[in-house]
């Protein structure tokens, strides 16, 4: 089965640090992606990649930077954290091929105090 | 920009019974649809998809969609409890910008 893996699992940040989130696939998707999951919002696209090299915005990508150096790796960079991005994190890949199903990782719970 | 909601926000059932839960967006050039369950503390994971109308049949689960009505579902036959967990419909028109419904929690009593 498709593996995502995501680093580091909870994180407690200060509000003007900067978090960087990580994600790690196996699968040689081509598509990757970050989502935010709050109560009462369910999950929001962030920003998602074509593949090594491209980032793109999706729907409230203010205060996030994305970064995708090689076909496995995507990171998600917040450089001045604010209480308002407290959530939880959750990064997918997937591919237009078949059935287009993406596959998550396990999650990233931040807080930022 | 693509909105998707669900209904009902919550629904509790008895063990055995029919689930049926529902989605609704607003482009009708969307191409993909499909269903998640998430399990509390965990992963969404993909259930069931579908990219034409009708219906497609999966074990106790069965799609059905209507792009004419901007509709789509999700059946569920003979209820488990551990089909409790929360329901998320996704829609894309592209396979590139994904949209999800806020979900629909679902308890399923023995």
């Amino acid at each position: 089965e498709a593996a995502v893996t995501q680093s580091p699992r909870n994180k407690v940040a200060v509000t003007g640090g900067k978090v960087t989130l990580s994600c790690n696939q196996t699968n040689n998707h081509n598509n990757m992606y970050w989502y935010r999951q709050d109560t009462g919002h369910g999950l929001r696209l962030i920003h998602y990649s074509y593949g090594a090299g491209s980032t793109e915005k999706g729907d409230i990508p203010d205060g996030y930077k994305a970064s995708r150096p090689s076909q496995e790796n995507f990171s998600l960079i917040l450089e001045l954290a604010t209480p308002s991005q407290t959530s939880v994190y959750f990064c997918a890949s997937g591919d237009r091929l078949g059935d287009a199903e993406q596959f998550f990782g396990p999650g990233t719970r931040l807080t930022v105090l | 920009q693509q909105k998707v909601q669900q209904s009902p926000e919550s629904l509790i059932v008895p063990e055995g019974a029919m689930t049926s839960l529902n989605c609704t967006f607003s482009d009708s050039a969307s191409q993909y649809f499909a269903w998640y369950r998430q399990h509390s503390g965990k992963a969404p994971k993909a259930l069931m998809s579908i990219f034409s109308n009708g219906e497609k049949e999966e074990g106790r689960f069965t799609i059905h969609l209507n792009k004419a009505s901007l509709h789509f579902s999700l059946h569920i036959r003979d209820s488990q409890p551990s089909d409790s967990a929360l329901y998320l419909c996704a829609v894309s028109m592209g396979y590139q910008n994904f949209y999800f419904g806020k979900g629909t929690s679902l308890t399923v009593i023995p």
